[in-house]
């Protein structure tokens, strides 16, 4: 299978702690993206790399949230201090360029509780 | 900024009716991109089609269409003949095109049930 891989899909955390999600792309998709998906909802943007490089952030991506994507390929979404509002699924999607601009193939997703 | 609205949040049909799923979007862009997505109760969203805003052309893949009609800012999805297998959140997303923002602003889906 040569889709969009993430991990953990599940997540129970404590008030309070650091979690850490990974996000494997299309290994050809030079373009990763973050989103989230509460109950009921659909998915909001969070940041958007193209190689390494992050170009785009959201609002929503407040202080404690920080993305990386250090060698162009997996990307890993640290959320630091986590609070019950937090709790929600987390998206990963990529893409490649050219006639599929922007046509953004997603991840089964993690979710995550704080409890 | 951009919007998407869906108004229906859920539908429930019979196998094999048709069934319209509404989408109307908002943006003060020129050029954009319309999507639409499934997320079947998996959980993992599945690409369906990407208009590009200059083409109004309508689609028809197999047993599903797609309206575009930019005069009323709407982009309509049709499955003909609904099968069980149909089932699923349906989102309608807007992004802009040919810039370096890539972000899909989503409505906020609708639901579909088809009844054996």
């Amino acid at each position: 299978d040569t889709g969009v891989s993430q991990d953990p899909r599940h997540k129970i955390t404590k008030r309070g702690q650091n979690v850490t999600f990974r996000c494997d792309p299309i290994s050809e998709h030079n373009r990763l993206y973050w989103y989230r998906q509460t109950l009921g909802q659909g998915p909001e943007f969070l940041t958007y790399f193209q190689n390494e490089a992050q170009l785009e952030k959201s609002r929503l991506l407040s202080d404690r949230f920080s993305a990386e994507r250090p060698k162009g390929s997996f990307s890993t979404l640290e959320i630091q201090r986590t609070e019950q509002g937090d709790s929600a699924m987390y998206l990963c999607a990529s893409s490649f360029g050219g006639e599929d601009e922007n046509i953004q193939y997603f991840g089964a997703g993690t979710r995550l509780s704080v409890l | 900024a951009q919007k998407v609205t869906q108004a229906q949040t859920e539908i429930s049909v019979v196998e094999k009716e048709d069934v319209t799923l509404d989408c109307v979007y908002e943006t003060r862009d020129t050029t954009y991109y319309l999507f639409w997505y499934k997320q079947p109760p998996s959980g993992e969203l599945v690409f369906l089609i990407r208009r590009n805003s200059f083409d109004e052309q309508n689609e028809i893949s197999g047993r599903y269409s797609w309206n575009f009609q930019k005069s009323t800012s709407s982009f309509n999805f049709t499955i003909t003949a609904s099968q069980v297998v149909d089932s699923a959140v349906y989102f309608c997303a807007l992004s802009e095109a040919y810039t370096g923002r890539r972000a899909l602003t989503f409505g906020s889906g609708t639901r579909l049930q088809v009844q054996p």
